[in-house]
């Protein structure tokens, strides 16, 4: 079974702070690890995906096999990134997606 | 590109009566499609996945009486809410997946909000 873990609900930073948002996952084969950002009132879009290793926004994730972890990082944090971020997982096959729980970014000003 | 789109973005219905709602890629053909739900303040649970010309496969407890799915073309997959109930209201999502690597990935709907009175 593939499960993804969000630790956080909630997550609160103040403008310029470095923010990380934890996603951990248990599966037993080679994942693909996904994260996806929904601004207000917006659809649900990929923020960035682990094969392609690129930072988009300014945010970066690194997939940890050893810690099951595929945290996503900013170093200074922007009032615009406030949103709800998902992680997600699909396994062997490719196609099906495995959603963590959400962590509700905050940025204050 | 790889916009996907839903219709209708809100219904409201009587319990008893039969909702469908539209998903359709705009730009790319899309093999495979997904249907979600959210509740509020939740995550998205998958609810079945659909491949062009067959049948859909259903999630374990998603009834597929009552969730039918239609994926006729490669540019629009349907799901059709049966004999609603109040407890069915939620958001239904969709998403798009193509075989294109430019499409190698979901793309999703804006979401469609069901409520039954």
């Amino acid at each position: 079974a593939q499960r993804v873990t969000q630790p956080e609900k909630l997550l609160s930073v103040f403008k310029g702070a470095p923010v990380e948002l934890k996603c951990n996952y248990s599966y037993s084969g080679s994942p693909e690890l996904f994260w996806y950002v929904q601004y207000s009132r917006q659809r649900l879009q990929l923020l960035l995906r682990h094969i392609s290793r690129e930072s988009i926004k300014g945010f970066t994730a690194d997939l940890n096999k050893g810690e099951t972890s595929f945290h996503l990082k900013k170093p200074f944090a922007q009032e615009e990134d406030s949103a709800m971020y998902y992680c997600a997982l699909s396994g062997h096959g490719g196609s099906r997606l495995t959603f963590g729980e959400g962590t509700q970014l905050t940025v204050n000003p | 590109g790889a916009v996907v789109s839903q219709h209708p973005s809100r219904v409201i219905c009587k319990s008893g009566t039969s909702v469908k709602i539209e998903c359709r890629s705009l730009d790319f053909q899309a093999t495979t499609m997904f249907w979600y739900r959210q509740f509020p303040k939740q995550s998205l649970m998958l609810m079945a996945t659909s491949n062009e010309g067959s049948k859909a496969t259903y999630e374990q407890g998603v009834e597929k009486d009552k969730f039918l799915i239609n994926h006729a073309s490669l540019t629009l997959s349907t799901l059709t809410v049966t004999s609603a109930h109040p407890e069915d209201s939620s958001f239904y999502i969709c998403s798009a997946r193509g075989l294109a690597a430019s499409t190698d990935t979901q793309y999703f709907g804006p979401g469609t909000r069901l409520t039954v009175l």
